[in-house]
């Protein structure tokens, strides 16, 4: 029931872009996206509901495929501060109140 | 507002001890949880709690044990500890509406159970 993401780590120069993708074996109905810098409490970015629907604020988006079961997160001209290990998080009907995380995605973003 | 707060920060445990971590939230959410991070991993929820006097199983619930008497406080007790439980704790709250919602989440307690 664990999502699976991927990739594991993925190492980019400032500026470049990154896809991290989350993808589960069961329905969905939320997807939830956390980052979380070393030594420190994961930190919310968004939220994505079954429809399909498309999220975003400032360089950072997100989709939702409810009928692949799959996320993906986009970093566009990735900066210094984006670095940290990026988690997403799945609700598997309306109401389970809960999440289900995965294994998570280490990025580095060197200057 | 101090959002959500855990204490200790920091703690280590002899084998078969016991203790409880606090945590506490003055946002007044009804949803409130509990998660342990091994290193290099993900986040396996213990204990979740809908409401004062409502609690529920996670993941891995085994070793532990929690109540939630009231909205604000939601602790978090381990039992004849082992180091299979040395890892670190995150207490988190929520406001859901009818889906699991933002999670805001404690600064974290460190766990070492020699």
């Amino acid at each position: 029931q664990q999502p699976v993401q991927s990739p594991q780590a993925v190492i980019l120069r400032e500026g470049e872009d990154a896809v991290i993708n989350c993808s589960s074996s069961k329905a969905l109905y939320s997807v939830h996206w956390y980052r979380q810098k070393h030594g420190e409490a994961p930190v919310f970015l968004m939220i994505l509901l079954k429809g399909g629907e498309q999220k975003g604020h400032d360089k950072i988006s997100a989709s939702f495929n409810e009928k692949k079961q799959q996320s993906s997160l986009y970093l566009t001209a990735s900066q210094l501060s984006y670095s940290g290990t990026y988690f997403c998080g799945t609700e598997p009907r309306q109401g389970a109140q809960k999440l289900v995380f995965g294994q998570g995605t280490r990025l580095t973003i060197n200057p | 507002n101090a959002g959500v707060t855990q204490t200790p920060k920091f703690r280590i445990l002899k084998i078969g001890q016991s203790m409880t971590l606090q945590c506490t939230q003055d946002m007044n959410h009804n949803y409130m949880y509990w998660y342990r991070q091994d290193p290099g991993m993900g986040l396996k929820l213990i204990y979740y709690s809908v409401g004062a006097g409502i609690t529920d199983k996670g993941e891995v619930p085994n070793g532990y044990n929690v109540s939630r008497s009231t909205t604000e406080d939601f602790p978090l007790r381990l039992e004849l500890a082992a180091p299979s439980q040395t890892s670190v704790y995150f207490c988190a709250s929520s406001s859901n509406r009818g889906s699991a919602g933002e999670l805001f989440f404690g600064e974290g307690s460190r766990l070492t159970v020699l």
